[in-house]
């Protein structure tokens, strides 16, 4: 089954950027969805298609996605950004959801 | 857009649940339906999703067999029957809305506010 690896956590300072990666054998061709989930809520989709913002997402956040890896960056870090993060992909070799480990971004 | 879950509970291993999730504030039956569940202090695991007209389904490997994802359009509710539930089936279940008719788009774009399945004995 496909599988997507994340980095346990990721630390950034207030007001830097925290790059957020997410292997997966040729992830590039496939598309990329990422989740923010804040501590006993439910996940929130910041980023789908590798890049696209939904309504309401902060310009701050961005993706991209080539090869065997995807990325998400948040740039101009803030307080409020501390949460859990999880990419996602459609495995049509199994029809399968995946999502990635997780990341946990912790705000210093 | 509102999802909201209920038929959480405790159980025992062996034991069924008949998870349902009310769905309002969209077309309903334009739209796939998932469920993902989390167990506790752990990641997101993808369940099963099941295509807006309710033809298609599809599971997870850890579930297939022993979980069925139904919907029933005129009711605007879906569902997820759980049978022979074991112990590490034990997680907050999420109902979640996909983007998408199909049952083959993952990206989700609404989630209700998640519902505890306990199993044990």
């Amino acid at each position: 089954s496909y599988v997507l690896t994340q980095p346990p956590s990721v630390s950034v300072a207030p007001k830097e950027t925290a790059t957020i990666p997410c292997g997966g054998n040729n992830i590039g061709r496939k598309s990329v969805h990422w989740y923010q989930q804040k501590p006993g809520q439910a996940p929130v989709l910041v980023i789908d298609y590798d890049s696209d913002r939904p309504s309401g997402i902060p310009e701050r956040f961005s993706g991209s996605n080539s090869g065997n890896m995807a990325t998400l960056t948040i740039s101009r870090v803030e307080a409020g950004d501390e949460a859990d993060y999880y990419c996602q992909v459609w495995d049509s070799d199994s029809n399968h959801g995946v999502f990635g480990t997780g990341t946990k971004v912790t705000v210093l | 857009v509102q999802l909201l879950e209920s038929g959480g509970g405790s159980v025992q291993p062996g034991g069924s649940l008949r998870l349902s999730c009310a769905a309002s504030g969209f077309t309903f039956k334009n739209y796939a339906m998932n469920w993902v569940r989390q167990a506790p202090g752990k990641g997101l695991e993808w369940v099963s999703i099941i295509s807006g007209s309710g033809r298609d389904a599809h599971y997870a490997d850890s579930v297939q067999g022993r979980f069925t994802i139904s919907r029933d359009n005129s009711k605007n509710i879906f569902y997820l029957q759980m049978n022979s539930l074991r112990a590490e089936d034990t997680a907050v279940y999420y109902c979640a809305k996909g983007q998408d008719i199909a049952a083959t788009i993952a990206v989700i774009d609404n989630w209700g506010q998640g519902t505890l399945v306990t199993v044990s004995s």
